[in-house]
Order: structure tokens, then C-alpha cells, then sequence
């Protein structure tokens, strides 16, 4: 099965830029979503497709995808963005068709 | 606006069974796909597979053929998890999240989320 690399957890100041990646074999030729998971809340939709944001996710957050790299990038960090966040792809040729990364801790100095 | 609302904490015995339900509104049911995502305990999460609610047709990811049903009932909107024979392994979190559409790739897309449904599988 199709394999998505995160780190475990992050560290950042407020106010401050935090990058979190999610490697995969040429991962950029998909599609990548990501999520944020507070603590006891069900996942919340925060990039899709590589890059875009649903409606209501602050424009802080941003994502990029090349080569074997997708970047997850939120600006100006804030208390509230402590979350885990994971990285998601589809590959019709795996099983499963869908694969999550394996979650990243962000925390907030 | 988009809800999923999910069947309430389950605690049974292994050897059982569970069926977790996710009441949708807000949307045309029949329009989105509906995924479903297991979480252990401390760990992240895992695809389990969708079901097209157009067809009925399910598929399952690898490790989710046997014992998981993945079944709809249109007419109240509504999807379905089975699980039979219970283990202590099945012990997670089960949520549904709406695909972004009703065919591939886009219904794998999770844009909305149940609360989760809490299955404990102990003796």
C-alpha cells in the first residue's frame, strides 16, 4: 500500500510560521487533503487538493505538492491551532484506495 | 447546514455485534458518498472504506472484508456500520465523513465529519 510519511510532532511560537510535510512516493502527481484534529473532536477538513480552502478555514492556512513533498503552512500561528494534522491521498492502484498519514502533533510554544 | 449526527457510546462483550448509525441533513444524501474512518485509541486514522449512496455499492479497504457492513437506509438518510464478531482489537472511534462527491476521486474527499461513535469491545 501507498505509504504517507509525517513527523510526530512540530514546535512552533505564536505568531510564528509552521510547516508541517507529508512524504510520498512521487506524491506530486495526487491529490492531497489535509486535516486538523483537535483533542477530543472529530477531524476538520482544512486543505483539499493540494492547496485549496474550504470556507470558513482562515486564509492563514495554505498547502503546497511537489515532487515527493505535500507542505502544510500555517502563518501566524495562534494558541488555538494546537492540533494534530494528517495528510491524506487516494491511489486507485493501492489498497486501500485511501491513505492517511500518520499524523502530526503541532504544538504551540 | 451539512450535519452527521452518529449513534451513541457502545460497550459489548467480543463475540457480539454493533451497528453505528450517521443521521445526514443538510444536503442531498444520495449526492455524497459516505466514507468511514476508524481511530484507536491514541492512534490516527484509518480508511476503512465508502459506500456510494446513489448504488449501495460498499467497497472495503484491505483488513475491513468479513466482519464490517457498510449498509444505507435513504429514506431517513442514514448510513450504517456492522461490525460482528467483536474483538478487543475493534476497540476505536468509528466516524462517517461525507465524500466530496458520489464518484471517485472526489468521494474521498471527508468534508464533513460525524462526532465519532465510541465502540468498546470488552469482557
Amino acid at each position: 500500500s501507498y505509504v504517507l510519511t509525517q513527523p510526530p510532532s512540530v514546535s512552533v511560537a505564536p505568531g510564528k510560521t509552521a510547516r508541517i510535510t507529508c512524504g510520498g512516493n512521487n506524491i506530486g502527481s495526487k491529490s492531497v487533503h489535509w486535516y486538523q484534529q483537535k483533542p477530543g473532536q472529530a477531524p476538520v477538513l482544512v486543505i483539499y487538493y493540494d492547496s485549496d480552502r474550504p470556507s470558513g478555514i482562515p486564509e492563514r492556512f495554505s498547502g503546497s505538492n511537489s515532487g515527493n513533498t505535500a507542505t502544510l503552512t500555517i502563518s501566524r500561528v495562534e494558541a488555538g491551532d494546537e492540533a494534530d494534522y494528517y495528510c491524506q491521498v487516494w491511489d486507485s492502484s493501492s489498497d486501500p484506495h485511501v491513505v492517511f498519514g500518520g499524523g502530526t502533533k503541532l504544538t504551540v510554544l | 447546514q451539512v450535519q452527521l449526527v452518529q449513534s451513541g457510546s457502545e460497550l459489548k462483550k467480543p463475540g457480539a455485534s454493533v451497528k453505528v448509525s450517521c443521521k445526514a441533513s443538510g444536503y442531498t444524501f444520495t449526492s455524497y458518498a459516505m466514507n468511514w474512518v476508524r481511530q484507536a485509541p491514541g492512534q490516527g486514522l484509518e480508511w476503512m472504506g465508502w459506500i456510494n449512496t446513489n448504488t449501495g455499492n460498499p467497497t472495503y479497504a484491505q483488513g475491513f472484508t468479513g466482519r464490517f457492513v457498510f449498509s444505507l437506509d435513504t429514506s431517513v438518510s442514514t448510513a450504517y456500520l456492522q461490525i460482528s464478531s467483536l474483538k478487543a482489537e475493534d476497540t476505536a472511534v468509528y466516524y462517517c465523513a461525507r465524500g466530496g462527491g458520489v464518484v471517485v476521486p472526489a468521494a474521498y474527499l471527508c468534508d464533513y465529519w460525524g462526532q465519532g461513535t465510541l465502540v468498546t469491545v470488552s469482557s
